[in-house]
This record gives C-alpha cells, structure tokens and sequence, in this order.
C-alpha cells in the first residue's frame, strides 16, 4: 500500500475552512484516496473517497490533482465538533471506502478554536 | 438502525488471562474486520471476515489471538494467555459488500496488567 505523509496536526477557527493535504507520491493506477475521521474514544469514521478531480459529499470536498500524488481534504466552515484526527489512506478500490486491511497513519490532530 | 456495537467497552485483565471480546455489526453486513491500535502506536488491520470465512488473517499477531464468526453474524477475538504488549484498543468494523463504506464500533479498550 502506498505510504501516506500528512500535517501530524493543524488549528482553525469556527467558520473557517479547512484544507489538509496528504502525500501520496507512491499512489498505484488501482489505488483510491479515503479519508477517515475519528473523535476520541470512537471509532474511524468514513468521511470521502476519491479516484481523481474532485469529489463532494455533504461533509467534504476532495480534491486530488492529475499526478494524483497528493490530495487535500477541505472542510467548509468548521465548527468545534470537527475537532478530530483526520487519515489518508491509500489503497485498491476494494481498502477503500471498505476496510479490507487498511493502514492508518498517524493522522492529522485538528484542533478547531472559538 | 444500530451501528456496529462492541463488548465490552473496556476490560482490565492480569497477564496470562484470557479475554474474548464481541462485536456485533450492522445486521446484513457479510463483511467484518477487526483492527487494533496497541499504545503509541497506528491503527493496524487484523483480519477481515466474509460471513463466516476468514477472507484475511495476515494482520494476526501470533496464535495466541483467535477470532470466529460462526453463522456469520457476530464476531468475537479471544486472546488467551494475553500479554503485556496486547494493552490497547481493539476495534471492528462492518461492511455490506467488499469495497464499500465500512462502519466502525467504539472499540474495545484492553488493559493487561
């Protein structure tokens, strides 16, 4: 599975948007990008998968470049509740919005403040 | 509809003990997975389960973990005698169809002492 590099943490305020990329340089023809979320004493939640371009659903938006090395989840408005860790996992279709053994990296600490 | 449900939420047993922990997936998912995040360290896949087969088990640490899902409905990982390094958070998750979004429980919290 294609190794992931992303922020180990990022702070924002209320309101704000959010933008967390993740590296991907390794990233395979078969690969999907999915994004996890995951509150304190809670398991990870599934937030976004994405092949290329862009992706929107009623919690994010993915954005993944041509080269596909990289892409950035963005969080519109971000309230305290979206304080969290955020991870990028890389794998084949079936690793992805599954959980077929998925590898999870250390993840972005986000700190939302007032 | 209830989400995936894991038992119990936390246990503290002496090393050399044995511990079985469950987890109940959404009902109707054939696929479930256990995952483990030993102290410091990263969220690690287990195994995966179709119904009641063990589609992949290479996330195994060693023979003293066993996992079944006779019927294919819940699951339950026993660790038998646990040790020190098997202290962490023990999670399941469950997927309808192979590939598509997987729902993870609140996880099981493991303390050997």
């Amino acid at each position: 599975l294609a190794k992931t590099t992303q922020p180990i943490s990022m702070d924002s305020y209320e309101g704000q948007e959010v933008n967390i990329t993740c590296s991907h340089n390794n990233i395979a023809t078969n690969d999907y990008i999915t994004w996890y979320q995951q509150f304190p004493s809670q398991g990870p939640r599934f937030i976004i998968q994405g092949y290329k371009t862009k992706v929107t659903n009623e919690v994010a938006s993915l954005f993944i470049p041509a080269d596909r090395k990289s892409s950035t989840l963005s969080l519109p408005r971000v309230s305290l509740s979206d304080t969290a860790v955020y991870y990028c996992l890389v794998g084949p279709m079936y690793s992805g919005g599954g959980a077929d053994g998925l590898t999870f990296g250390k993840g972005t600490h986000l700190i939302i403040q007032p | 509809e209830a989400g995936v449900t894991q038992f119990p939420s936390h246990s503290v047993i002496e090393k050399g003990q044995t511990v079985t922990l469950r987890c109940d997936p959404i009902s109707g998912h054939d696929n479930l997975y256990w995952y483990r995040r030993v102290m410091g360290k990263e969220i690690k896949f287990l195994l995966h389960f179709v119904k009641e087969s063990k589609q992949d088990e290479s996330g195994m640490p060693n023979n003293r973990f066993l996992a079944e899902r006779t019927g294919g409905t819940y699951s339950t990982l026993k660790v038998q005698p646990a040790e020190l390094e098997d202290s962490g958070v023990y999670f399941c998750a469950s997927s309808q169809e192979r590939g598509t979004e997987a729902f993870f429980g609140q996880g099981t919290r493991l303390t050997v002492v």
